[in-house]
Formats: structure tokens, sequence, C-alpha cells
């Protein structure tokens, strides 16, 4: 079974600081992984995902996640928050079963100090 | 390219009441998902179709929930009689094709519900 466990359901940092927002997952088969960002009131929306190629992954926004096996990480970051990225995040995994079932953890909201 | 459509975006009723909520993926997605979020929750996978023909729906309290996505295109999830726990946000999405599991779903805005 696939789960993800999301540390800190909120996260405050300074505009112009490190962005960083964890995940751990839980997978009997390689995974894929996946982070989505939810602006209020909208739906949620792809920022990056991890499929096997490069362990290291760049998104939307300047966004990227390094994918460990060691430490069953997949650790969202930025280098610098900016006002506008003030939002939801939910880290998600998959298996290689083809059903294509996304199994989300609890989001992590990002707060944005000017 | 147009996105997932849902409505209503909202609706409120009161408990023992029914509500229907409907669907329409992006052309030319023949996957179609339902989710429920809670708030302070996670998305949580409801119901999943391959064209019209269902997938998974193992986690569909299907005592009280029923969806339907007749000749593959939109789909209709309904709620009779609705509990107090299911005040929540309904999420519909889609995706090209289930196969290779790439994840790339595409959401659309939700539908909240309250029940009284």
């Amino acid at each position: 079974a696939q789960s993800v466990t999301q540390l800190g359901s909120h996260v405050s940092v300074s505009e112009g600081a490190l962005v960083l927002l964890r995940c751990n997952y839980s997978s009997s088969v390689p995974p894929y992984l996946f982070w989505y960002v939810q602006y209020p009131n909208q739906g949620l929306q792809l920022l990056l995902k991890y499929t096997s190629a490069a362990t290291l992954v760049k998104g939307i926004n300047g966004f990227e996640a390094e994918f460990k096996k060691s430490e069953t990480s997949f650790h969202l970051t930025k280098p610098s928050a900016h006002m506008s990225d003030a939002a939801e995040y939910f880290c998600a995994v998959s298996d290689w079963s083809g059903a294509n079932n996304l199994f989300f953890g609890t989001g992590t909201r990002l707060t944005v100090i000017p | 390219e147009a996105g997932v459509a849902q409505s209503p975006r909202y609706k409120i009723i009161e408990k023992r009441q029914s509500v229907a909520f409907w669907c329409n993926p992006i052309s030319g997605h023949a996957t179609l998902y339902w989710y429920q979020q809670i708030l302070g929750q996670g998305p949580k996978l409801l119901i999943q179709f391959q064209n019209n023909g269902v997938v998974d729906d193992s986690q569909l309290p299907k005592d009280r929930f029923s969806a339907e996505r007749l000749k593959g295109v939109d789909s209709t999830l309904k709620i009779q009689p609705a509990k107090l726990e299911d005040s929540a946000v309904y999420l519909c999405a889609s995706s090209l094709t289930a196969s290779g599991s790439t994840g790339e779903l595409f959401f659309g805005e939700g539908s909240r519900l309250t029940v009284l």
C-alpha cells in the first residue's frame, strides 16, 4: 500500500527566504511521486512529478524536489519565497499498477510573510 | 483548451436530503476521478472511471453514494441521503489515460457541500 506523510500542517516563511516542505512516502514498489498546489477556491495544479528518471525534479514557479530513496523522502524546495507562493501544497504517491490512483498527504499550508 | 468543469460550486442541504454534482472532463480524457476532500485533509479517491467503466470504487460508500459516467464523457456523483460527515469539497479530475501512472491529473475547481 502507498501513503505519504507531510510533516508540518502549517509553514511560515519570510518573502525571499528558502521554502522547504517535507514529504516522506511509504511504498512497497518503486513509486511515482508528485507535488500539487492548491490556491484558495481552486482545484489542484501539478507542480512537479518524479517518475524514476532524474532524482532532482524541477517544476513550475521555481520549485524543485529531490527523490531520496534511502530516506524515503521527496521534499519540496524553492530558494526564494514569493508572496504568490502562499497556498496549500499536497504531496502524493502513485504506484506502477496502471490504475493511476493518487494517495495524497494531508497538506501543508504555506504562508509568506512580507 | 477548456479545463475540467464542475457544478454547482457550492451547495447547502440538510441531512437526509439528496444532492448531485456534475463533472465534464477535458475533451479526449479517458479517465475520470471523483475525490472527496474534507477540511484539513488531503483528497481521497471515491471512484475512478476508464471511459464508461468503473476501475476502482472501493472507497465509495455505496449505501449512500452513487456515480455514473454514461457515454464515457461527463459524470454525475450523487449522495442520498446526505449525512453531516459528507460536508466536504468534491473534486473531479481527468487524465488522458490511466496506463503508465504518470499522475498527470487535471482537477476542476470542486463542488463545496455543506450538510446542516
